[in-house]
């Protein structure tokens, strides 16, 4: 079974662009969590979907969102790029609720 | 909110030792507590797992326990191998109908020698 895809690895911005961040579950997961890793502050939750619906939110601005589809494959945006935002972007799927959450190896996010 | 410590920051360890990792957490409505293991390059591995109405849990060479009154839980591996270096996260979640959001400890670097 496939893990938890995201795309891309790698990526380069400027200060005040936007970019778009996905993630593929596993395979039948309906639930999809971001987490912001950075050295200073860790790893942090920053949204979580489920059947398209956004079930919980961290402490972050505005400029983070993201959204789920029907397939439970998920985008995160964020506009307005600052240089704290580079970070490595972390995507996890779960089963269930209640069920583990599976990582994908990330996209990191640096931005200049 | 919930707030997650984990100690030691680092830990070298010869190979065939065993490895202990501790963490507290501030809520006492946590009930799910996993550890990952992240290598270089890659994101964290979901190792081992328990849940709160279980003290121990093992698994091979790792065993995690929890103790619910002084709201700590702590991974041991035995029998270190080189393969074990990287780092460890611990963390803690309520999980309930409306998710399951898992708040990190800062994580533990681990070194294990030949």
């Amino acid at each position: 079974k496939a893990g938890v895809t995201q795309t891309p690895r790698y990526l380069i911005k400027t200060r005040g662009q936007q970019v778009t961040l996905s993630c593929s579950p596993i395979s039948g997961h309906r639930s999809v969590s971001w987490y912001q890793q950075t050295p200073g502050q860790g790893l942090q939750f920053l949204f979580e979907y489920f059947s398209e619906t956004q079930r919980n939110k961290g402490n972050f601005p505005g400029r983070f969102s993201g959204r789920q589809f029907s397939n439970s494959r998920s985008e995160m945006n964020v506009s307005t790029l600052e240089l704290g935002d580079s970070a490595l972007y972390l995507c996890a799927s779960s089963l269930a609720v209640d069920s583990p959450l599976h990582f994908g190896n990330g996209t990191r996010l640096t931005v200049t | 909110g919930e707030n997650v410590e984990q100690h030691p920051s680092t830990l070298s360890v010869q190979e065939g030792d065993s490895a202990v990792i501790k963490c507290t957490y501030s809520d006492s409505a946590s009930n799910y507590f996993p550890w990952y293991k992240q290598e270089l390059g890659k994101g964290p591995q979901l190792i081992i797992d328990i849940r709160s109405n279980v003290g121990e849990k093992k698994d091979q060479r790792i065993a995690v326990t929890l103790n619910k009154t002084a709201k700590h839980f702590s991974l041991h591996i035995t029998e270190t191998q080189p393969e074990d270096s990287a780092v460890y996260f611990c963390a803690a979640s309520k999980i309930k109908a409306a998710g399951n959001k898992l708040t990190f400890g800062g994580g533990t670097r681990v070194l294990v020698k030949p």
